[in-house]
């Protein structure tokens, strides 16, 4: 597709579950990061991936969560043992080699946790 | 930490009117983005500024990089109904991928 696609658009989860959420980057596009957006706030910042470099996972907010982008592609963003402070809508962006800073963004998983 | 401040946050309008919103940074920011939020969708990008007192539009929206580099607006001129949702402010620093977001002001747009 022409933009950036995540999937499921929607998760309900039970508090101690783990969760996967998916992100097909924009076709060519070589940065791949992940936000976090709480209800009624701005985006926080996960997690950024450029080609084949180390991930820059400063903003992950406890090691229950990681990520990994096989292929340089797709993107994975993992929650274990869910909390329910992890509700949220988790958004995925992209950009292109050479302007990192213009990013692009997928609609979102909304993530509930009960 | 980077800190921006985005005013007004929210603003209730008559179609017709035209509109201002301002994001305010604590430190210097090399570039300068605006997004547009709609209910249960992603942000979608409307304009990227990247050089210190450029003026940039994209049909009715006009947007401004500060020349302080600290600031910049959007203005939406002649508003309409579709107008409606929540605008986001980012920056980024030299170097810097990450970006600094706003906390967003919400538009409302009264036919």
């Amino acid at each position: 597709g022409a933009g950036v696609s995540q999937s499921p658009s929607n998760k309900v989860t039970e508090k101690g579950k783990d969760v996967e959420l998916r992100c097909d980057p924009i076709s060519g596009h070589t940065a791949l990061y992940w936000y976090r957006q709480s209800l009624g706030q701005g985006l926080e910042f996960l997690i950024y991936f450029q080609g084949n470099s180390a991930p820059d996972k400063s903003g992950l907010p406890s090691d229950r969560f990681s990520a990994e982008r096989t292929g340089g592609s797709v993107s994975t963003l993992t929650i274990q043992r869910t909390q329910q402070e992890d509700s949220a809508v988790y958004l995925c962006a992209s950009s292109r080699q050479g302007q990192r800073e213009t990013q692009y963004f997928g609609p979102g998983t909304r993530l509930l946790v009960l | 930490g980077q800190q921006l401040n985005q005013s007004p946050q929210s603003m209730f309008i008559q179609e017709g009117e035209d509109v201002s919103m301002n994001c305010t940074s604590s430190s210097i920011f090399n570039t300068w983005l605006w997004y547009k939020q709609d209910p249960g969708e992603g942000p979608v990008l409307l304009i990227a500024l990247y050089k210190a007192g450029e003026l940039t539009s994209n049909g009715r929206l006009t947007a401004q990089f500060g020349i302080t580099r600290k600031d910049s607006f959007l203005n939406i001129s002649a508003s309409i109904p579709s107008d409606v949702g929540i605008y986001f402010c980012a920056g980024s620093g030299a170097g810097s991928y990450q970006l600094t977001f706003g906390k967003g002001t919400k538009l409302s747009v009264i036919p």
